[in-house]
């Protein structure tokens, strides 16, 4: 079963508008990566979030960390078509290099 | 520039032959990983290396091997034996977790494999 579950699955947004994509887990996060994904490429890294109530921020695009540690946020503003792909949180399982990650949020920018 | 390539990025094959993907980088990573990508089901780990001449299984190792003779590369074998192949394979490598450094993986651009 999944361990990290990304909400929304897709999401279908007015050019200028804000968003948010939601990253949680049940247990607790030691390391929270997001990634953005163009369809049929690799991953570029954008953000990583380690201690609970942490937020950075990167142009338009602002992750949070919640102080539980379970759940992260991306939001954008003043979304663009560049802003349009496939958005991936990925997480420590905390005894070695791997990763797990969530299934996605694919985002369609509406001109 | 430093980064990752992965080769072929689009490779074809008959159902019942191996097929070996290339991923090299230059960024002097210890770590290397393989992902499967499928629609809806974000990555799966097929293999990881953490050292030269070292590789642990991930959740989905089987029907595939791996070797890392080379710190630069790793290279990923599907065989005949992996009931599903047809995906998009994603290749990333990493630092070592060390005090002061980052260690977020970096990743190649993909090769999709299509087995018919």
């Amino acid at each position: 079963s999944q361990e990290l579950e990304q909400s929304p699955q897709s999401l279908i947004v007015q050019e200028g508008k804000n968003l948010t994509i939601n990253c949680t887990s049940s247990k607790t996060l030691y390391g929270l990566y997001w990634y953005k994904q163009k369809y049929g490429e690799g991953l570029i890294f954008l953000m990583m979030l380690q201690k609970g109530g942490e937020e950075k921020s990167h142009e338009k695009i602002t992750a949070k960390l919640d102080e539980k540690k379970q759940q992260s946020s991306l939001h954008i503003t003043a979304s663009q078509p560049s802003h349009a792909g496939i958005y991936l949180c990925g997480a420590d399982r905390g005894s070695n290099y791997q990763l797990i990650w969530g299934a996605g949020t694919k985002l369609i920018i509406k001109p | 520039d430093g980064g990752i390539t992965q080769s072929p990025k689009y490779l074809f094959r008959k159902e019942g032959q191996n097929v070996t993907l290339s991923c090299e980088q230059n960024l002097n990573h210890d770590a290397m990983y393989w992902y499967r990508q499928d629609p809806g089901q974000g990555l799966r780990l097929i293999y990881y290396s953490q050292i030269v001449n070292d590789f642990q299984k991930g959740d989905i190792a089987e029907g595939y091997s791996v070797s890392r003779e080379k710190k630069e590369s790793f290279p990923l074998t599907v065989t005949s034996a992996q009931k599903n192949p047809t995906a998009f394979y994603l290749c990333a490598s990493s630092s070592p977790r060390s005090a002061g450094l980052s260690y977020e993986q970096y990743f190649g651009p993909g090769t999709r494999l299509t087995v018919t």
